[in-house]
């Protein structure tokens, strides 16, 4: 079955200690992008990645890291989560076609974290 | 003003009634449009792709308006089953980066008995 996974779906944790949230997909897509969502504020790309070993800010970078090592992986990374970091953040693949480059993208289920 | 914006609802509409939104964006270079479908706290769905001349899939339709810089989303003989989030999404937004998808807040369909 194509999709996308995403590990852990919940998590609660505290202030500054380091976490991983990873995200692989199964559908061999060159785009993989990770979001945050939040009451009011929407969607909001945290960083993305075009192929392997090519990644790029998003919106709401700072306080995250990415890595892509490898085509179907692409983990998210809080070296020091602050509360402020609470949302409910999205993993997402896509094909890239043509020259507008991104068109349907697939969402992993969501993982939900909490910093303390 | 948002890059891409939209009336958050709730729009709440009886069964069967037709029921539509629009969205709004900021950037003429934009190049191409979706509308996306979220349950409650669960990932977003392509609902369907927004094209120049207008498409429709079942009893959805959905427009663009370029010189005015918003599209549409129309939902006839709505089901409960449609009751959703329906998020508007804009790829492209002219800043070299084609790469990105900006997505509305989302418009809150609530559909009763």
């Amino acid at each position: 079955e194509a999709q996308v996974t995403q590990n852990p779906r919940y998590l609660i944790t505290v202030t500054g200690k380091k976490l991983t949230v990873t995200c692989s997909q199964n559908m061999n897509h060159e785009y993989m992008s990770w979001y945050r969502q939040d009451p009011g504020l929407g969607l909001r790309q945290i960083y993305y990645s075009m192929n392997v070993e090519v990644t790029d800010k998003g919106d709401v970078p700072e306080g995250y890291k990415v890595s892509r090592k490898e085509k179907r992986n692409f983990p998210l990374i809080l070296e020091s989560p602050s509360p402020n970091q609470t949302s409910l953040y999205f993993c997402a693949s896509s094909p890239l076609e043509g020259l507008d480059g991104i068109y349907e993208q697939y969402f992993g289920p969501g993982t939900r974290l909490t910093v303390t | 003003r948002k890059e891409v914006e939209q009336d958050p609802g709730p729009f709440n509409v009886p069964e069967g009634a037709t029921v539509a939104f629009n969205c709004t964006y900021s950037n003429s270079a934009s190049q191409s449009f979706f509308w996306y479908r979220q349950d409650c706290r669960k990932e977003p769905k392509l609902l369907m792709s927004v094209y120049s001349s207008g498409n429709e899939d079942g009893r959805f339709t959905a427009q663009l308006n370029r010189a005015s810089q918003y599209i549409s989303l129309l939902i006839r003989d709505s089901k409960l089953s449609d009751s959703a989030t329906y998020l508007c999404v804009v790829n492209g937004l002219g800043d070299g980066t084609a790469s990105k998808l900006t997505f509305g807040t989302g418009t809150r369909l609530q559909v009763t008995l």
